[in-house]
């Protein structure tokens, strides 16, 4: 059972461009997270997807970013017109059902360097 | 504000030695976990405590729990230089959508 996949593992941006990150859910997996983290810190989170919908989307910057996880396919994490603050590493997870005690189980990460 | 805050923010050890790191975070939570993270590479999810349970075991790993304090321990017992990580408590909040909250982790060197 393959573990979560994301791509690229590294991606790299002039500012102004746009950015595609994709994460895979582990299978059987229908819940995804997307989380942020810049150097030296924890994780922050972003956004939680069911297929086809945006449960929360508390932690996502109101211009620029946006998140799906259509019915078929991974989900996809956008940003468009790329700034150098958005340099960092960004982390998907996904969990079976989202219930009390389920565990996140997290991908490799993409390393946005914005240039 | 973050939920969690570890401390101590760096830790250096000799193999062999215990190591403990602790957290604390603001609300009421369902659970509270522990991750472990290499140097770039992803997050290891490590052990889970429920808002009902004081203390948890796996391997070489202990955590406690206490809600009245809001606060969390994670004891590495014989750590070796293979647990060199960094370490960070994710809490599930009460009534939460399942965005876990994290820390700001714990940095620990294990020597050789």
């Amino acid at each position: 059972n393959a573990g979560v996949m994301q791509n690229p593992r590294h991606l790299v941006r002039r500012r102004g461009q746009e950015a595609r990150l994709r994460c895979s859910p582990m299978k059987g997996h229908s819940h995804v997270y997307w989380y942020r983290q810049l150097p030296e810190e924890g994780l922050k989170f972003m956004v939680y997807l069911q297929k086809e919908n945006i449960i929360d989307e508390s932690g996502m910057p109101k211009e620029r970013f946006s998140a799906e996880f259509p019915k078929e396919g991974p989900s996809i994490l956008r940003i468009q017109q790329v700034v150098r603050g958005d340099s960092a590493a960004y982390f998907c997870a996904s969990s079976p059902t989202m219930g009390l005690a389920e565990t996140q189980y997290f991908g490799p990460g993409t390393r946005l360097l914005v240039l | 504000s973050q939920q969690g805050e570890e401390d101590p923010q760096a830790l250096s050890i000799q193999e062999g030695e215990n190591a403990t790191m602790n957290c604390s975070y603001k609300t009421s939570i369902n659970n509270l976990q522990w991750y472990r993270q290499n140097s770039g590479r992803g997050l290891v999810h490590l052990i889970l405590i429920r808002s009902n349970e004081r203390e948890k075991h796996s391997g070489r790993l202990r955590v406690t729990l206490d809600t009245s304090k809001k606060s969390s321990s994670l004891l590495i017992t014989a750590s070796r230089a293979a647990d060199t990580a960094s370490y960070f408590c994710a809490t599930l909040t009460s009534g939460n959508t399942g965005k876990l909250i994290f820390g700001q982790g714990t940095t620990l060197q294990v020597k050789p």
